[in-house]
């Protein structure tokens, strides 16, 4: 099976900082990885797909790279809303969809 | 507009048997898969297994094969997730999710606060 290890798990912020979240896999998962906000008491939301796609509606300081074991997903300037948990989630192994553990955002 | 709507929060005593839903609107329906995804209190997201409704093909994380069933009824735009016998960890939000193609879930349901206890 394909482990997905989000690092941080947790993260402190200021209002306009870059903030960054990293996603590794325990194998080579080509560019199908995907990125999702939690807002507390709320389902997720597709933020990102296919590592940096931008999904419709999205604001563009969100963003997402990499390929193969190795992806960033980056907030260009922290706004207060975005206080959330983020999760990354894989789709190479079909049918499994497994997510990362989650890393919660929070203002400094 | 797409939407997922799930049934409401179920308290439920252990050994019981529990059917949760999920209809959709908006698109159609049998075109799409459906997956489950399960939330435990404080912890992170599980993916459960998904379902597609046009033909009812189900598969299963096999974290939960055996331990719930998925099924649809695609008269009624509906997915379901039930259980025959209730632990008291299956105490969870659960959501269900419009699989997009076969990569992302791009619409949520609101989610169904499942409650086992004695």
């Amino acid at each position: 099976d394909i482990q997905m290890t989000q690092s941080p798990s947790s993260l402190s912020a200021s209002v306009g900082d870059r903030v960054t979240i990293t996603c590794q896999a325990s194998q080579d998962i080509s560019n199908y990885l995907n990125w999702y906000q939690q807002k507390p008491g709320k389902a997720p939301k597709l933020l990102i797909y296919d590592a940096s796609n931008l999904e419709t509606g999205v604001p563009s300081r969100f963003s997402g790279s990499g390929s193969g074991t190795d992806f960033t997903f980056t907030i260009s300037s922290l706004q207060p809303e975005d206080i959330a948990t983020y999760y990354c989630q894989q789709y190479d192994n079909l049918p499994m969809y497994t997510f990362g553990q989650g890393t919660k955002l929070e203002i400094k | 507009e797409v939407q997922l709507v799930q049934s409401g929060a179920e308290v439920k005593k252990p050994g019981e048997s529990l059917k949760i839903s999920c209809k959709g609107s908006g698109y159609s329906f049998t075109s799409y898969w459906i997956g489950w995804v399960r939330q435990m209190p404080g912890k992170g997201l599980e993916w459960m297994g998904i379902i597609y409704p046009g033909d009812s093909d189900t598969r299963y994380s096999p974290s939960f094969q055996g331990q719930v069933t998925i099924s649809a009824d695609k008269s009624i735009s509906t997915a379901y997730l039930q259980w025959s016998s209730l632990k008291a960890s299956d105490t969870a939000m659960y959501y269900c999710a419009r699989l997009a193609g076969s990569s992302n879930f791009d619409y949520w349901g609101q989610g169904t606060l499942v409650t086992v206890s004695s």
